[in-house]
């Protein structure tokens, strides 16, 4: 099994908001990402984990909060967003941290904040 | 921090034309990893480079890693529709990947 799943598909949320996204992985990984994607351009790292532990930040404001329940859960909790946060999120994982190490994206979740 | 460019940025080519992408660094890279990202969907790895020098081929695929390590370029021989997408390139230095600034590709039927 090579999927990682994302929910939900699809957000919509205000700006006064607080939501979750969520994404599983059940290949045994160590490492988990979160990247956000705006149209036309590439996926830019946000998070990583390593062994349930945040690894990196890539100096994201403070209304994105990540966290790895255990090693095939990693959520993004959203709060008080703004317009231009609207992107596609998205997850990924793999075997561990390593430059070698393949990523596994999941589908992503389309977020917009009006 | 790590460049990492991609030209050309778009390519519109007829069904049967081969199309290239090159990936640009600025630095020396430990390694490549190339992505096809669909329109609407998510990047999905296609194959990895380490060594100086290297060539890999996937069917009509050939990736190809330069000698200074500074470079890669993805070679598709007779485009089908199939082939439409964004292609990424995307090197991991230690502990962060960086994605290029990938290449959309336009197949003409």
């Amino acid at each position: 099994d090579t999927e990682v799943t994302q929910t939900p598909k699809h957000l919509v949320m205000g700006m006064t908001n607080k939501k979750s996204l969520k994404c599983e992985q059940h290949m045994g990984h160590r490492a988990m990402y979160w990247y956000k994607q705006k149209a036309k351009k590439p996926p830019e790292l946000m998070f990583v984990y390593s062994y349930e532990k945040l690894s990196i930040n890539e100096s994201v404001p403070s209304r994105f909060s990540p966290e790895c329940p255990n090693s095939s859960l990693l959520n993004l909790h959203l709060h008080a967003l703004q317009p231009e946060d609207s992107a596609l999120y998205l997850c990924a994982s793999s075997q561990d941290q390593g430059w070698t190490d393949t990523q596994y994206f999941g589908p992503g979740t389309r977020l917009t904040v009006l | 921090g790590q460049q990492v460019m991609q030209i050309p940025q778009y390519q519109h080519v007829q069904e049967g034309e081969d199309f290239t992408t090159y990936c640009n660094s600025s630095t020396t890279l430990s390694n490549i990893q190339w992505y096809k990202q669909r329109p609407g969907g998510h990047p999905v790895f296609l194959i990895q480079l380490v060594k100086s020098g290297e060539v890999k081929k996937q069917k009509r695929l050939t990736f190809q890693f330069g000698e200074a390590k500074k470079n890669s370029s993805l070679h598709i021989t007779a485009t089908q529709t199939t082939d439409v997408g964004t292609y990424f390139c995307n090197s991991g230095g230690y502990q962060k990947v960086t994605f290029g600034t990938g290449t959309k590709l336009q197949v003409i039927p």
